[in-house]
């Protein structure tokens, strides 16, 4: 199993432009989970979905919009990016958000100018 | 949203000693407490899932407590080895109504000096 993958794994953007990260996972995990994480501020919770079709808001939710078509996927869009969205971003997941571990990815390092 | 606190934020030991930090979470609509290990350049890895009041884990020279009446859990390394330098994070979701939320606290940063 390769878990979970995101790519790309580095990027920089200039302010107003948008992209997508792309997480996969083949565990057949139900909970899929975005979370970035800045100096100070620990992981914070973007988005989330607990299956496919299903998807909701986190703690920072502003900026960007997801969707889950297939149980495997889960993509973040970055609409405009601005220079506060400037992060670390991990995709995790998980049998579900509770009892279970959740599984992260190796980390996309995004920088916008 | 959650508040999952944890304490101390950095720790310097020395190679040998032994060391634990806490994580303090709500006690009310408790559900889970989860810890990770997060290595520099790493991805969080899941050390242990506590459910139960009283929980004890062990894995290696790594053990958690839960208390879900008081709300707090406690991460104890015995021995600590330079290899264990990493940022410990707890992690609980929220039990009530907010299904889906796994609110992390700002983590403990371990540095063992050889």
């Amino acid at each position: 199993n390769a878990g979970v993958t995101q790519t790309p794994k580095f990027q920089v953007l200039k302010t107003g432009q948008s992209m997508t990260l792309q997480c996969a996972q083949d565990m057949n995990h139900e909970y899929m989970s975005w979370y970035r994480q800045d100096p100070g501020m620990g992981l914070r919770l973007i988005h989330y979905s607990v299956g496919a079709g299903i998807t909701d808001q986190g703690e920072v939710p502003n900026g960007y919009n997801v969707s889950r078509s297939t149980t495997e996927d889960f993509p973040l869009r970055l609409l405009s990016a601005a220079p506060s969205q400037t992060s670390v971003y991990f995709c995790a997941s998980s049998i579900d958000d509770r009892d279970y571990e959740q599984y992260f990815g190796p980390g996309t390092r995004l920088t916008v100018t | 949203i959650l508040n999952v606190e944890q304490s101390p934020q950095s720790l310097h030991v020395q190679e040998g000693d032994s060391t634990n930090f806490t994580c303090s979470f709500p006690s009310s609509n408790f559900y889970a407490l989860h810890w990770y290990r997060w290595e520099t350049a790493k991805s969080p890895e899941a050390l242990f899932v506590m459910t139960l009041n009283g929980d004890e884990k062990k894995k290696g020279r790594i053990s958690a407590t839960l208390n879900t009446k008081e709300g707090y859990s406690y991460l104890y390394i015995k021995g600590s080895q330079p290899e264990d330098s990493a940022t410990y994070l707890c992690a609980s979701p929220d039990g009530g109504t907010s299904y889906g939320k796994l609110t992390f606290g700002q983590g403990t940063i371990l540095t063992v000096h050889p």
